[in-house]
């Protein structure tokens, strides 16, 4: 089955600086790449998301990269604020039902 | 609010125990995910169900754990003879299906077994 690895686990930036999470998946046949910010005690929600048709794609602040020779992608996070201080999973998507494999999170903390 | 929610928010039980949680899907949403979340790990999926149908069931699942779907609303999930190991967070998603099928999650059961 699909394997989702993330990296780093934990990440500490000042606040202004950009902040880059990485993700590979192992089944060439995922299609669907999304990101989820979970704060402290609160449900996962979904930030940006990426088809396998698409090498990139912005939000504001936030871009998702996709290299599925590769198969990593990435998330990217410019001016960094310390609302943006939470746990950031990865997740890919093989079949078309929709169940997600998840990264182990990466833990952002953004100081002042 | 009209985002998933599910019920109790904890529970705490000893071993041996069984325990049921709920699951209210948004309410147009046909897909309904439990997923199982441990500390400093990402989500697990566990089952998932189309309307009342349980198309899938994860190998993690153990001959303990049900889950039902009777109407195609709401959603339980059992777990009977709870061990230490079932403690962790339950979390419960809906989509719409579509192209990205974007699965929104409720706030979880925390379960602790004693």
């Amino acid at each position: 089955g699909e394997n989702v690895e993330q990296h780093p686990s934990t990440l500490s930036v000042q606040e202004g600086d950009s902040a880059v999470i990485k993700c590979t998946y192992s089944d060439s046949a995922s299609n669907y790449f999304p990101w989820y910010k979970q704060e402290l005690g609160k449900r996962p929600q979904l930030i940006i998301d990426i088809r396998s048709n698409v090498g990139e794609k912005k939000d504001q602040r936030i871009a998702v990269t996709l290299n599925k020779t590769a198969k990593h992608f990435s998330l990217h996070i410019t001016e960094t604020q310390p609302e943006d201080s939470a746990v950031y999973f990865c997740a890919a998507r093989t079949d078309s039902w929709g169940k997600l494999q998840f990264g182990a999170g990466t833990q952002v903390v953004v100081t002042p | 609010d009209t985002g998933v929610s599910q019920d109790p928010r904890h529970k705490i039980t000893k071993r041996g125990q069984n325990v049921t949680f709920r699951c209210d899907p948004i309410s147009e949403h046909n897909r309904l995910y439990w997923y199982r979340q441990t500390l400093g790990q990402g989500p697990e999926f566990l089952t998932y169900f189309q309307n009342e149908a349980q198309l899938e069931k994860s190998r993690l699942l153990s001959d303990r754990f049900s889950a039902e779907r009777p109407k195609g609303s709401f959603s339980t999930l059992e777990i009977q003879r709870t061990e230490q190991g079932d403690s962790a967070m339950y979390l419960c998603a809906s989509s719409l299906g579509g192209l990205t099928n974007e699965q929104f999650f409720g706030p979880g059961t925390r379960l602790t077994v004693l």
